[in-house]
């Protein structure tokens, strides 16, 4: 079956600039999770997704970020006014409640901020 | 605050033999350990995992050991293999706080023919 798709797979925008990122889960599964890895460093937990409620939004380093999820399908991430700082990959994962800790990801988005 | 640490960023073994990977962390509250295997503009992909109830994990050529005294965990590839090639990252997770994996630095592991 599809696995977790991300879109868009590369995005270059000016300082300041809003972007989304969208991720589109594995089908029936029920928790969402983002992250980002900026270079060299291991993946950072963002925020997560129970259906469409978020109990988890510790990692999310600003209120320039914020995320939603709709219908317990799709989510986008949105950054506001971004920052070269935010010049990282942002990786979906999602899971089963079955087995939810074994989160399978995207490919992710690699932004960049000019 | 790094909880989870990979103090290895590189791994060089020979083709066909053991590639031991390790992770060391400093939450006592985690119960739940994965790795994780990375190749470069892919997303991770899930390998192995162990609960902290075991102290060993075995899935064909990959076996997970975890100390929980030493709060050390490894992993290891026997016989190792050229498509083992990618960054291996060590994850852990308190299952009760919905499953939020904090991640490790990484392992790139290189399989020479």
């Amino acid at each position: 079956g599809a696995g977790v798709s991300q879109s868009p797979s590369n995005k270059v925008t000016e300082k300041g600039k809003d972007v989304e990122l969208r991720c589109d889960p594995i089908s029936g599964h029920t928790a969402l999770y983002w992250y980002r890895q900026s270079l060299g460093q291991g993946l950072e937990f963002l925020i997560y997704f129970q259906g469409n409620s978020a109990p988890d939004k510790s990692g999310l380093p600003s209120d320039r970020f914020s995320a939603e999820r709709t219908g317990g399908s799709v989510s986008t991430l949105t950054i506001q006014r971004t920052q070269q700082e935010d010049s990282a990959v942002y990786l979906c994962a999602s899971s089963s409640q079955m087995v939810f800790v074994e989160q399978y990801f995207g490919p992710g988005t690699r932004l960049t901020v000019t | 605050d790094q909880q989870v640490k990979q103090n290895s960023p590189s791994l060089s073994v020979q083709e066909g033999r053991i590639s031991i990977l390790n992770c060391d962390y400093t939450n006592s509250m985690f119960d739940y350990f994965l790795w994780y295997k990375k190749y470069p503009a892919e997303g991770p992909t899930f390998l192995i995992s162990i609960s902290s109830i075991k102290d060993k994990n075995e899935d064909g050529r990959f076996t997970v050991f975890l100390n929980k005294s030493a709060k050390h965990l490894s992993l290891h590839i026997v016989p190792s293999q050229p498509g083992d090639s990618a960054v291996y990252f060590c994850a852990a997770s308190v299952i009760n706080q919905g499953g939020k994996l904090i991640f490790g630095q990484g392992t790139e592991l290189s399989v020479k023919p």
